[in-house]
């Protein structure tokens, strides 16, 4: 059975503040994919990265940069200078690799309020 | 890019009456659909997943009979919730995974149901 726990319900920070998302993933599987979505106000679930299990690099995109360590089963997300447009509710999600597994399993999302 | 649409994004209706929601994936096609559900300020839950010209899988819990689900074509599939009701209300939402090997799905912007 495959697990995301997302322990920080709600966080709010103050805009130009650093912010880390944290997420810890179970699976039973050798191969699988990690996801990161956000959700803002108007519900559309935005993709924001996908990482394979095989490639442990961390990634920087702007002011998003992601974590990924097998080693303890977290893929955290930070976004450095939040701005008052990251406010949404992100989430964690984990999927099978392997053809035709391709089920998303999500957490239980972490609502992030960047104040001005 | 990789946009999916969904149609109506907002339906009112009275109790009995069954209700379409479509899916459409607008720049790519879409062998694979998935189906969730989200009430508020909770993840979301897959219902279903969808290939196209073959029947839908329900996940436990999932009435099939009233949750009809159609793939007809690698860019369209409908959600019928037939014989609505209140405790139906909820944010329905789709997505489209692109190819065969592509492990990303995409999200539509979903669609608001309330059942009066």
């Amino acid at each position: 059975a495959q697990k995301v726990t997302q322990a920080q319900t709600e966080i709010s920070v103050v805009e130009k503040e650093d912010v880390t998302l944290d997420c810890v993933y179970e699976t039973r599987d050798t191969t699988y994919y990690l996801f990161w979505y956000k959700q803002p106000p108007s519900g559309e679930l935005v993709f924001l990265i996908r990482r394979n299990s095989f490639d442990e690099q961390n990634e920087i995109s702007g002011r998003y940069s992601w974590n990924f360590q097998k080693s303890t089963s977290s893929f955290n997300f930070t976004i450095t200078a939040s701005q008052v447009v990251d406010s949404a509710v992100y989430f964690c999600a984990l999927s099978p690799s392997g053809a035709g597994s391709y089920q998303l399993t999500f957490g239980k999302g972490t609502k992030l309020s960047v104040i001005p | 890019g990789a946009v999916v649409s969904q149609h109506p994004s907002w339906v009112i209706c009275k109790s009995g009456t069954s209700v379409k929601i479509e899916c459409r994936s607008l720049d790519f096609q879409a062998t694979t659909m998935f189906w969730y559900r989200q009430f508020p300020k909770q993840s979301l839950m897959l219902m279903a997943t969808s290939n196209e010209g073959s029947k839908a899988t329900y996940e436990q819990g999932v009435e099939k009979d009233k949750f009809l689900i159609n793939h007809a074509s690698l860019t369209l599939s409908t959600l019928t919730v037939t014989s609505a009701h209140p405790e139906d209300s909820s944010f329905y939402i789709c997505s489209a995974r692109r190819g065969s090997t592509q492990e990303t799905q995409y999200f539509g912007p979903g669609t608001r149901l309330l059942v009066l």
